[in-house]
């Protein structure tokens, strides 16, 4: 069982399209996060939700938006792609975020190219 | 915000032999969490190994031992009788509420 899911894992697609990407976890955490890794393989966070609710947005773009359905799924909308979206995108989960003991457990990652 | 610094972008070590990561960060929190993170070349971050802040012994995890100096914020990976599964890149993070990372050390285990 994937402890931490996402879909797809490769995105090709042109600039200025609109894309999502999915998350799905089944620990039955409360709450989950994007990171971006970009092309010096720097990861940087840009979302987290708990419990559905919006607890951590970085900053970035208004093009990127999180949408958390229930709190096992977390998906990211990315309108107007630039060439500079391109990266690794992460989709990451832990039990809380009140509590500084909790781990994070990633998914494997999906690459973004914008072509 | 907090800042990780990782200085080593690059180590390479023996197979068999041992390797240490250095890591250090900025904090003014004296409550946090520290963490060791391996990305291999299939992209999945695995943790590795995490330390408490409040915790002055060292964590240990089979054969990755960290060396946690929490007054001169340092947080330095000790990877033991290295293998070749343990190529991968490494990255020191910062968790309170969310996680900074720093820039990784690639490291390489010649056979």
């Amino acid at each position: 069982d994937t402890a931490v899911s996402q879909t797809p894992k490769y995105l090709v697609t042109q600039m200025g399209n609109d894309k999502s990407i999915k998350c799905e976890q089944n620990l039955g955490h409360d709450t989950m996060y994007w990171y971006k890794q970009d092309s010096k393989k720097f990861l940087k966070i840009m979302f987290s939700y708990n419990n559905k609710e919006l607890i951590i947005n970085e900053t970035v773009p208004n093009r990127f938006s999180p949408k958390s359905p229930d709190k096992a799924h977390l998906n990211l909308h990315i309108n107007s792609l630039e060439l500079g979206d391109s990266a690794v995108y992460f989709c990451a989960s832990s039990q809380g975020w009140d509590r500084v003991a909790d781990t994070q457990y990633f998914g494997p990652g999906t690459r973004l190219t914008v072509l | 915000a907090q800042t990780v610094t990782q200085s080593q972008p690059e180590m390479s070590v023996q197979e068999a032999e041992t390797v240490t990561l250095s890591c250090t960060y900025d904090t003014s929190e004296s409550d946090y969490y520290l963490f060791w993170y391996k990305q291999p070349p299939s992209r999945q971050m695995i943790l590795v190994i995490r330390q408490e802040a409040y915790k002055q012994q060292n964590a240990t995890e089979n054969r990755f031992s960290v060396n946690f100096q929490k007054a001169a914020k340092s947080f330095s990976l000790k990877i033991s009788d290295s293998q070749l599964g343990d190529a991968a890149m490494y990255f020191c993070a910062y968790y309170r509420h969310k996680l900074s990372f720093g820039a990784g050390t690639t490291v390489t285990v010649r056979a």
